[in-house]
């Protein structure tokens, strides 16, 4: 397998601007993740979807972000309208609930967005 | 969520074994211990987990006291490429895996 496989690796856009990141979890893995990591926030998680449902989103910062996950191998992380602040790292995991691969995530490369 | 405590930076030389010891004084009854390292512009990736006792794999060994308010990561014989920010993480099952500051480890020739 590829492991998660996550696009663009590198987003430069202008404030105001609609970001699409996207992510392809490890086919067979039942859960996906999404995290922001920055400096000085360290990594959070923001959202996690099960079995395609969305289980948690207490951690998104506020209206501007929404995730999706319309199928089991596609999930997509969307802010709108972008500010500076949104600049980070983000990160999708996906994982297994295996009764030896409790608390595994498989993190993908990571996408570096810059908002101008 | 139990809080974790480990130190911000841990510095050795190639060879040598580290130990990296996390605090964890509010730990619940069904909480697992689980450890991830990350090397800079990568995603983290696990190491091991461990609920009680010993612990260990082909990577390092995990070492929880009875009382399971701490835990120390051992990575033998370390090398130049196991620099990299190691996370100390306690909960229950996949849901809000937190990480905090992680313990900066920096192997030297």
């Amino acid at each position: 397998d590829a492991g998660v496989i996550q696009s663009p690796r590198h987003e430069v856009t202008e404030m105001g601007q609609e970001v699409t990141l996207r992510c392809k979890p490890i086919s067979g893995h039942d859960y996906l993740f999404w995290y922001r990591q920055t400096m000085m926030r360290g990594l959070e998680l923001l959202i996690y979807f099960n079995n395609n449902v969305p289980i948690d989103d207490s951690g998104m910062p506020e209206d501007r972000f929404s995730a999706k996950m319309p199928n089991a191998s596609f999930s997509t992380l969307k802010i709108q309208p972008s500010e500076p602040r949104d600049s980070a790292v983000y990160f999708c995991a996906s994982s297994f609930m295996g009764w030896d691969s409790y608390n595994e995530q498989f993190f993908g490369p990571g996408t570096r967005l810059t908002v101008l | 969520l139990a809080k974790t405590t480990q130190p911000i930076s841990m510095d050795s030389y190639e060879g040598q074994e580290v130990n990296i010891t996390c605090s964890h004084n509010n730990i619940a009854t069904n909480d697992y211990i689980t450890w991830y390292q990350q090397f800079p512009s990568q995603g983290p990736r696990f190491i091991i987990q461990g609920y009680k006792t010993k612990v260990t794999n082909e990577v390092a060994s995990l070492f929880i006291p009875a009382d399971r308010k701490s835990s120390t990561l051992s990575l033998p014989r370390v090398s130049l490429s196991d620099t990299a920010v190691y996370y100390c993480l306690v909960n229950t099952g996949f849901q809000k895996l937190v990480f905090g500051t992680g313990t900066r480890l920096l192997v030297s020739p």
